[in-house]
């Protein structure tokens, strides 16, 4: 199925760095979400994102849905242990309709270095 | 807290047994979804279900099946496991209005394992 260009596909980084990582799409969507998943665990909702240039943090994450509409990135300041795992982006796009379908990205592998 | 729960954590059946996987919310979400994933892959959605109206996915074998009895509780079957349908399987769930339509939270997930 269809899936979004996420990169990089894997961060090895110290602790205390800080993380950035991307998402970009052919389409327009109007709605970019973050997630994290933990191994062996389903994925957590970080961040929702619904308009072209919305800049929202969540506590030390901070993520932008860009003005064309066809990217989405995320960043993480001062990284910690707990931080590791993989991240996906996710989009809805134009007219989805009843579908409510969301296409994710190929995921980001963050693995900190205490 | 609202959640949304899946039962059980893991699974192990054996090749061509019939498998029931479940989830339920108290969120009152009207929308659930099951996607199947893959090791270090993203989830891939089979189907979903808008309140009662059943939604499958172009590329959902025949073999997986859903039934979803009421509000807050929604089962994937998998009628005649393959080793191939080995995966961690996820349930999720939205509330469809406004600007919470896209949002889907996800349940802890059940690893299925097929001998």
């Amino acid at each position: 199925g269809q899936q979004l260009n996420q990169s990089p596909q894997s961060m090895f980084i110290q602790e205390g760095e800080d993380v950035s990582m991307n998402c970009t799409s052919s389409s327009i969507f109007n709605t970019w979400l973050w997630y994290k998943q933990d191994p062996g665990e389903g994925p957590v909702l970080l961040i929702a994102l619904y308009k072209a240039g919305e800049l929202t943090s969540n506590g030390r994450l901070t993520a932008q849905f860009g003005i064309t509409r066809k990217d989405s990135f995320l960043n993480i300041s001062a990284s910690i242990p707990s931080d590791v795992g993989i991240y996906f982006c996710a989009g809805h796009g134009l007219g989805g309709g009843a579908t409510n379908k969301l296409i994710f990205g190929t995921g980001t592998l963050l693995a900190v270095q205490p | 807290d609202a959640m949304v729960i899946q039962n059980p954590r893991y699974q192990v059946t054996q090749f061509g047994k019939p498998v029931t996987l479940s989830c339920s919310q108290t969120l009152n979400h009207n929308v659930m979804y099951w996607y199947q994933q893959k090791s270090s892959q993203a989830p891939k959605l089979l189907f979903h279900y808008y309140d009662k109206d059943f939604n499958n996915e172009a590329d959902t074998p025949d073999n997986f099946q859903s039934r979803r009895p009421n509000t807050s509780f929604c089962f994937l079957d998998i009628r005649s496991p393959g080793l191939g349908d080995a995966a961690m399987y996820l349930c999720a769930t939205s509330l469809r209005g406004w600007r919470l339509y896209n949002e889907q939270f996800f349940g802890p997930g059940t690893r299925l394992t097929v001998l």
